[in-house]
């Protein structure tokens, strides 16, 4: 019964180059939650997608990043001409309900991605 | 938008004493949940509030969710090394099409054996 998984789990890239950080959520999971989490701060909400939709984009900055989660394959958060300022830990986190639909909204988190931009 | 502080956001005390650590916020949630993180890993849920006063308990921690949904409580007695950690509390949203998580700014408890 394996758990959210994410990979690679640590990443380096120099600045202008693209990174690519995969989730594959749960089994009979189909909600999908990436966070983006700072050193000593909380976690920060970045896009919730459902199979082939993305249904709230409201925490992604406006340009470089990009999110899918297609019918087959996993998740995956997409950073274009990354800047040092991405150097951060991504999270994936995954449910089987919507959040509609569960007052509780329990989510699965992976062990992350740590992304260094050199 | 919706804020949850926690506090203190740095908590170092000896192994068997007793602490409490405080998520606040303006905002009412309908639910409120607490994780722990270790280094390196993700968050881990260790429990769900969601009626006001609720009161849950896990072993040694309890959890309190405020009589207007607003704020919790997390004490843990006669705390332990394996307790270690950066604990963090995360709201729901009473709206609709706001239902997503909104995490507070956590707290780095250290248990000195």
């Amino acid at each position: 019964n394996a758990g959210v998984m994410q990979n690679p789990r640590h990443l380096v890239r120099r600045r202008g180059q693209e990174a690519r950080l995969r989730c594959s959520p749960m089994k009979g999971h189909s909600h999908v939650y990436w966070y983006r989490q700072l050193p000593e701060e909380g976690l920060k909400f970045m896009v919730y997608l459902q199979k082939e939709n993305i249904i709230d984009e409201s925490g992604m900055p406006k340009e470089r990043f990009s999110a899918e989660f297609p019918k087959e394959g996993p998740s995956i958060l997409r950073i274009q001409q990354v800047v040092r300022g991405d150097s951060a830990a991504y999270f994936c986190a995954s449910s089987p309900y919507p959040p509609i639909l569960s007052s509780y909204n329990e989510q699965f988190f992976g062990p992350g991605t740590r992304l260094t931009v050199l | 938008t919706q804020l949850l502080e926690q506090s203190p956001q740095f908590l170092s005390i000896q192994e068997g004493e007793n602490l409490t650590v405080y998520c606040n916020s303006s905002s009412v949630f309908s639910s409120l949940q607490w994780y722990r993180q270790e280094p390196g890993e993700g968050p881990v849920l260790l429990v769900t509030v969601v009626t006001g006063g609720e009161v849950k308990k896990l072993k040694r921690l309890t959890f309190q969710f405020g009589d207007a949904r607003k704020d919790s409580s997390l004490h843990i007695t006669a705390a332990q090394p394996g307790d270690t950690g950066l604990y963090l509390c995360a709201g729901v949203g009473t709206n609709f099409g706001n239902e997503k998580l909104t995490f507070g700014t956590g707290t780095r408890l250290t248990i000195i054996p």
